[in-house]
């Protein structure tokens, strides 16, 4: 069974930081990996999507890694604003043949002034 | 372009009662997944629609089914409530053009279901 981790659970850090989110899966036979972030009481709100073939994608100052064979994915956001608060999860699709996703618990970011 | 939407927004109900969710997505997709997400357990996979056919299924009792109509819109229903039912429900849809299933997921903004 596909298991996702993320770390640290939560964070608070001071606008401009450059910050790096961590996701790691526990099955590396993946179709893709997606980062997500939601605001409190709504959807989500898909940031980056990487297939198994890639290695990296990058949009605006977001950049996503992935390692399939350490089972791990990071999430760089480079300088960080108040805007950006908001818990960020990390989704697999795909273990052991099938197209189910599996959600990490998401890190709670705050980005204060 | 309208993103996914999802109706009622908020509900509640009381348990043994029996509950319809709403899904429209986005105009020219294909495929229609629903979540359940709660503070104990996060953000768990239901079930997925595509052609008006179950695709792939979570880990849930029969009590929540779903369908979906030819114009791709999708219903869930969860029947005999309890209380651990409470929860935000999201729909999400992709295109899923010729059987591709890498393609981006997109979510509507989820309905509120509260049992008491």
């Amino acid at each position: 069974k596909q298991e996702v981790t993320q770390i640290p659970a939560a964070l608070s850090v001071p606008e401009g930081e450059n910050l790096v989110l961590n996701c790691s899966f526990t099955d590396s036979a993946i179709y893709n990996l997606q980062w997500f972030r939601q605001d409190p009481g709504k959807g989500l709100t898909s940031l980056l999507l990487i297939q198994s073939s890639q290695r990296e994608q990058t949009s605006g100052r977001l950049n996503a890694s992935l390692d399939k064979s350490s089972g791990r994915s990071t999430l760089y956001i480079a300088a960080s604003q108040p805007g950006d608060s908001a818990t960020y999860l990390c989704a697999v699709w795909g273990s052991g043949g099938s197209y189910i996703p599996t959600f990490g618990r998401g890190t709670s970011l705050i980005v204060h002034p | 372009k309208a993103g996914v939407t999802q109706t009622p927004r908020y509900l509640i109900k009381t348990r043994g009662q029996q509950v319809t969710l709403s899904c429209s997505p986005i105009s020219g997709h294909r495929s229609v997944s629903w979540y359940q997400q709660t503070p104990g357990q996060g953000l768990q996979f239901l079930f997925e629609y595509f052609s008006e056919t179950q695709r792939n299924k979570g880990n849930f009792p029969g009590r929540f089914s779903g369908r979906q109509f030819s114009n791709s819109r999708s219903e869930m229903n969860v029947s005999t409530l309890e209380l651990g039912d409470s929860a935000l429900y999201l729909c999400a849809s992709r295109k899923d053009r010729g059987g591709d299933r890498t393609d981006t997921q997109y979510f509507g903004p989820g309905t509120r279901l509260t049992v008491l």
